[in-house]
């Protein structure tokens, strides 16, 4: 089983690109996430996805948005970055209450 | 708020040392909780998980963790060090309801020395 895969593992963008982030799991989960990563700071939850047809906002959701394709996909898209959205992020999915998140490989992200 | 407090940012232990990493939460009820390795660059590994019952619960790679209600611990333990272990510990939580919400800790670098 491949598990969480997000595309692309690295990025370079420059100030006020715009780009998605692809994450797709093949674990047949109901909910999913985003999250960033920085140093000192932990992971902190962008968005996530209850189920399909469902997103909600997490922390630090200003700057991104995000589509629930199907229950397979959830994407995350920055319309205009910034320098400050240089981050690792990571997807996340899960099945239901009693379990555990299984993470992506992360997507290294530089905004210049 | 809901919070989780990892207090050591850097922990250095010699291999074959025993080694403790802290973790408290802040929630009103007994939440889920959990354990992540992360080695460099890589994504986050799952070292173990308490839902309920025994409040010691084993793990991967020879890890525990002792859930503790009264000091809202959840502190990862392991006897002997080795080399590989090397890696950033994140300890985690989510609410047991109203929220699909995982709150991470700031997470703790090993360091091993050989």
């Amino acid at each position: 089983n491949a598990g969480v895969t997000q595309t692309p593992k690295f990025q370079v963008l420059k100030t006020g690109q715009s780009m998605t982030l692809q994450c797709a799991q093949d674990m047949n989960h109901n909910s999913m996430y985003w999250y960033r990563q920085d140093p000192g700071m932990g992971l902190r939850l962008i968005y996530y996805s209850a189920s399909e047809g469902t997103t909600d906002k997490g922390e630090v959701p200003n700057g991104y948005n995000v589509s629930r394709l199907n229950k397979r996909e959830f994407s995350l898209r920055l319309e205009s970055a910034a320098p400050s959205q240089t981050s690792v992020y990571f997807c996340a999915s899960r099945q239901g209450a009693n379990t555990e998140a299984f993470f992506g490989q992360g997507t290294r992200l530089t905004v210049v | 708020a809901q919070s989780v407090t990892q207090p050591d940012i850097h922990i250095t232990v010699s291999e074959g040392a025993s080694l403790e990493l802290r973790c408290n939460y802040s929630y009103g009820a007994t939440p889920y909780l959990f354990w992540y390795v992360q080695s460099p660059g890589q994504g986050l590994q799952l070292l173990l998980k308490y839902f309920s019952g025994d409040t010691l619960v084993q793990g991967i790679k020879g890890f525990e963790a002792e859930f503790k209600r009264s000091q809202s611990s959840f502190n990862l333990r392991k006897p002997s060090v080795h080399w590989s272990d090397a890696a950033e510990y994140f300890c985690a939580y989510r609410p047991t309801s109203g929220t699909y919400k995982y709150i991470f800790g700031t997470g703790t670098r090993l360091k091993v020395l050989a």
